[in-house]
């Protein structure tokens, strides 16, 4: 069974660094991209970017480009969500989700980031 | 850059069909997926390459894209239906963009 468990809750002050996982199972880890979406409270979902996770390709939305920063490690089948200076504008639940030939068909449950 | 617009709310009696609308300039080469959404809860894929139905997913849901318009139809609404409803489609190269969401109401 395909799976994308990610990292708990996580309270942080303005200006601290923070990074958040997603641990996959059940699937060759290399072969898929694996996206990263914000959602603020009360708000919708946007996009903030992907990484294949074979040779860690890079894509990101303009909205969070140098804001943010992907990565994986084939070693574990983990991707990762890092920022080096968090602001109050970041508190938001934060998915990852892996694309396959059907679209976006597999989500991680949420790591809930609060900044302030 | 890409944007999709989608209606911010639609509300239908139980019973009825619920239609929402999804467009923009990105969709007339692009496919379309749409995502459910209840509160507390992660995305769920419901349609991709704009009108197909993953396993699980409800005959009663279904879709279709013309021109630059894809549309989302649920016949015969229940109350478990009520959620927020993204679509999703793609810009340049692979960027990902998500309509604003719409919130549907079954009561």
């Amino acid at each position: 069974e395909v799976q994308l468990v990610q990292s708990g809750a996580e309270v942080k002050k303005p200006g601290e660094s923070l990074k958040i996982s997603c641990e996959t199972s059940g699937y060759i880890f290399t072969s898929y991209w694996i996206a990263w979406v914000r959602q603020m409270p009360g708000k919708g979902l946007e996009w903030m970017g992907s990484i294949f996770a074979g040779d860690s390709d890079t894509k990101y939305s303009p909205s969070f480009e140098g804001q943010v920063t992907m990565s994986a490690d084939k070693s574990i089948s983990t991707a990762y969500l890092r920022w080096r200076s968090l602001k109050a504008s970041d508190t938001a639940m934060y998915y990852c989700a892996r694309l396959d030939s059907s679209g976006w068909a597999k989500w991680g449950q949420g790591t809930p980031v609060t900044v302030s | 850059s890409y944007e999709v617009t989608q209606p911010p709310s639609v509300s239908v009696s139980p019973g009825q069909t619920a239609s929402i609308a999804c467009s923009g300039d990105t969709l007339g080469d692009n496919n379309a997926c749409w995502f459910q959404q209840k509160p507390g809860q992660s995305p769920v894929l419901i349609i991709y390459q704009n009108y197909k139905r993953p396993s699980g997913i409800p005959e009663r849901i279904s879709a279709s894209k013309s021109g630059n318009t894809a549309t989302l139809t649920i016949s015969g609404a229940q109350p478990v239906d009520e959620a927020d409803y993204y679509c999703q489609t793609w810009g340049s190269s692979t960027d990902v963009i998500f309509g604003g969401g719409t919130k549907l109401t079954v009561l």
